[in-house]
């Protein structure tokens, strides 16, 4: 089955800083790669998502870059906000059946004032 | 109500007691699952349900049983629970079981004393 590595379990960086989350999978059929974030007390938010037929997509401060042959993708948060704080979760899929979305530990996203 | 709701948010039981968790999907989704998020571990997906059909229990134990009565609901019963299962519960849902744009619920903090 899939397995997906997660880098930085912690990750501190000063406001208005960037911050770079890596993620890397292990099914070479996996190809869809969701990214969430979850704040204390609620459940996991869909903040980006990738194809594995884009190496790059973006939306805002946020954009996601997958290299399929390395089998490697990232999260990255320009300008980042307070309110960017949070725990950070990569996902991999290879598409149907019974196995749902394969996780990885999660990045602590902590952001400086 | 929109999204994925679940009830309670938090629950406290004893190892006899006898419980259910309660989920319901508002998106017009036909597949929906229950994971457990334990601390310092991923996303463990526990049932997924598609048009109201189990279709894997990934070696779930038999203390914990689902039901789907139809595409919008979807419980989980709990009976003789270990302290172990300490954990968050969380619902999702998706269209088919193409796990893009899967929507998490707030979750079900449970304790088990």
């Amino acid at each position: 089955g899939e397995n997906v590595e997660q880098h930085p379990s912690t990750l501190s960086v000063q406001e208005g800083d960037s911050a770079v989350i890596k993620c890397t999978y292990s099914d070479s059929a996996s190809n869809y790669f969701p990214w969430y974030k979850q704040e204390l007390g609620k459940g996991p938010q869909l903040i980006i998502d990738i194809r594995s037929n884009v190496g790059e997509k973006k939306d805002q401060r946020i954009a996601v870059t997958l290299n399929k042959t390395a089998k490697h993708f990232s999260l990255h948060i320009t300008e980042t906000q307070p309110e960017d704080s949070a725990v950070y979760f990569c996902a991999a899929d290879s598409g149907g059946g019974a196995d749902g979305l394969t996780f990885g530990k999660g990045t602590h996203l902590i952001i400086q004032p | 109500e929109t999204g994925v709701t679940q009830t309670p948010r938090h629950l406290v039981m004893g190892m006899t007691n006898k419980k259910s968790l309660k989920c319901e999907q508002h998106l017009g989704h036909n597949a929906m699952y229950w994971y457990k998020q334990s601390a310092k571990k991923p996303l463990e997906l526990m049932f997924v349900y598609s048009l109201e059909e189990r279709v894997e229990n990934n070696s779930v134990p038999s203390r914990f049983s689902p039901e789907c009565p139809n595409s919008s609901h979807l419980f989980l019963h709990l009976h003789t629970l270990q302290p172990e299962d300490s954990a968050l519960y969380l619902c999702a849902s998706s269209q088919g079981m193409d796990r893009e744009n899967t929507y998490f619920g707030p979750g079900t903090r449970l304790t088990v004393t």
